[in-house]
């Protein structure tokens, strides 16, 4: 079954920290993958994506997201968190055999800390 | 910058009345979806919509369900009778390809009492 996991509900980093929020995938073609953010009482809002080509994806905002076939994951990165980053993320997959239908992980909330 | 707009941004509505929730994709895009998230839980895809008919849904998009493209520019998503369990943010996206990024809304809170 076609799936997203988001293993961690939330996660806190101080302000100024590294930040890598986790996502792995179940899909049985090649997957397009996403993030969106989510600030509170707003809509989903892409960051990046991957279709294809270079694995390492630069997105808004200054993040990043690095997509590995062999560990079917696509984690999001940030050298430096700032305090405006605090928000729900979600990973996202989907694929050629799906229509344009996304398949959402559960999210991952940030908090930073000053 | 082009943005999907969704109306009302919150909707209140009796158990078993029927809502109209509105969403105006971005112009040149051909691909139109709905999602719902229930508070807390994950975004749920409901149905994709291209040249005027569903393209895919999912279970949840049952016979109480229905989408239409009235006119050029607006896509609205209807629920014949509303049931507690339908309270939940719903989102309206688009895209120009079947398989390109899509475009969200900001949503729309339907509470159902």
């Amino acid at each position: 079954a076609q799936s997203v996991t988001q293993p961690d509900i939330h996660i806190t980093v101080s302000e100024g920290a590294s930040l890598e929020l986790r996502c792995n995938y179940s899909y049985g073609a090649t997957p397009y993958l996403f993030w969106y953010v989510q600030s509170p009482g707003q809509g989903l809002q892409l960051l990046l994506k991957y279709f294809s080509g270079d694995t390492l994806v630069q997105g808004i905002k200054g993040f990043e997201a690095e997509f590995k076939r062999s560990q079917s994951s696509f984690n999001l990165r940030k050298p430096s968190v700032h305090w405006s980053d605090a928000a729900e993320y979600f990973c996202a997959v989907g694929g050629r055999n799906q229509g344009g239908k996304l398949i959402f992980g559960q999210g991952t909330e940030l908090s930073v800390k000053p | 910058e082009p943005e999907v707009t969704q109306t009302p941004s919150h909707q209140v509505t009796q158990m078993g009345q029927e809502v109209i929730l509105r969403c105006v994709p971005i112009s040149n895009h051909l691909y139109f979806y709905w999602y719902r998230q229930i508070l807390g839980q994950k975004v749920e895809f409901l149905v994709s919509f291209y040249n005027n008919e569903i393209s895919e849904k999912s279970e949840i998009f049952d016979d109480q369900f229905s989408v239409e493209r009235p006119d050029g520019s607006n896509f609205t998503l209807k629920i014949r009778s509303t049931k507690l369990e339908d309270s939940a943010m719903y989102f309206c996206a688009s895209s120009v390809g079947g398989y390109n990024e899509q475009f969200f809304g900001p949503g729309t809170r339907l509470t159902v009492l």
